[in-house]
């Protein structure tokens, strides 16, 4: 299995732009997560989806995040309008969903808004 | 306060020396500990993985648990370059998804050689 797949690795865009980043959680895998890392904050998950279902999106920051996961192979995790404070290393995560499994990490996407 | 704290680092030694990275928590809770390694640029990989109180040893690695004090930690003995990278402790409460894990913010290891 090539294990979670996401893209791009690098995105760089405009304030204000549309930022759409995907990913491929690993087949069989019932949960899927979106996390962002920073040094400030370390890793903070965003969402969590079971067997296609958000589960919790306590942790989207604002209204200018959403999600999907329109089948069992891929999400999307979407920020518009796109703002500097934004920039950050997004990872996606995919788990078998029985309790206390591991979570399997994408190499995640590194996004940067200027 | 966050419910996990971990020593920040960054942490510096030489080759051959034992590590010991530490984390401190609130929540009585937590059952599960995970310790994740993260290469620069990489997502983070599961490292070890343990249940309640207790020692885990894998090879180079140990990690221990203290419920009572709230404190984990995972050494590495005879540490290689190899294991220059960013260690992240994760946390969670019984029957809860391993990606809800609580993490702490990591401790950057540099081994040099």
């Amino acid at each position: 299995d090539a294990g979670v797949i996401q893209s791009p690795r690098h995105e760089v865009t405009e304030m204000g732009q549309e930022v759409t980043l995907r990913c491929k959680p690993i087949s069989g895998h019932n949960s899927l997560f979106w996390y962002r890392q920073t040094m400030m904050r370390g890793l903070e998950l965003l969402i969590y989806f079971n067997n296609n279902v958000p589960i919790d999106d306590s942790g989207m920051p604002e209204d200018r995040f959403s999600a999907k996961m329109p089948n069992a192979s891929f999400s999307t995790l979407k920020i518009q309008p796109s703002e500097p404070r934004d920039s950050a290393v997004y990872f996606c995560a995919s788990s078998g969903g029985t309790a206390n499994t591991e979570a399997f990490f994408g190499q995640g996407t590194r996004l940067t808004v200027v | 306060q966050k419910e996990v704290e971990q020593d920040p680092g960054p942490l510096s030694v030489p080759e051959g020396a034992i590590v010991s990275l530490n984390c401190t928590y609130s929540n009585s809770a937590f059952q599960y500990f995970m310790w994740y390694r993260q290469y620069s640029r990489k997502g983070p990989e599961l490292l070890m993985y343990t249940y309640s109180s207790g020692n885990k040893e894998d090879g180079r690695f140990t990690a221990q648990v203290d419920k009572s004090s709230k404190y984990i930690s995972l050494f590495i003995r005879d540490s290689q370059p190899s294991d220059s990278a960013t260690y992240l402790c994760a946390m969670s409460s019984f029957n809860t998804n391993a990606g809800k894990s609580t993490f702490g913010d990591g401790t950057t290891l540099t081994v040099k050689p």
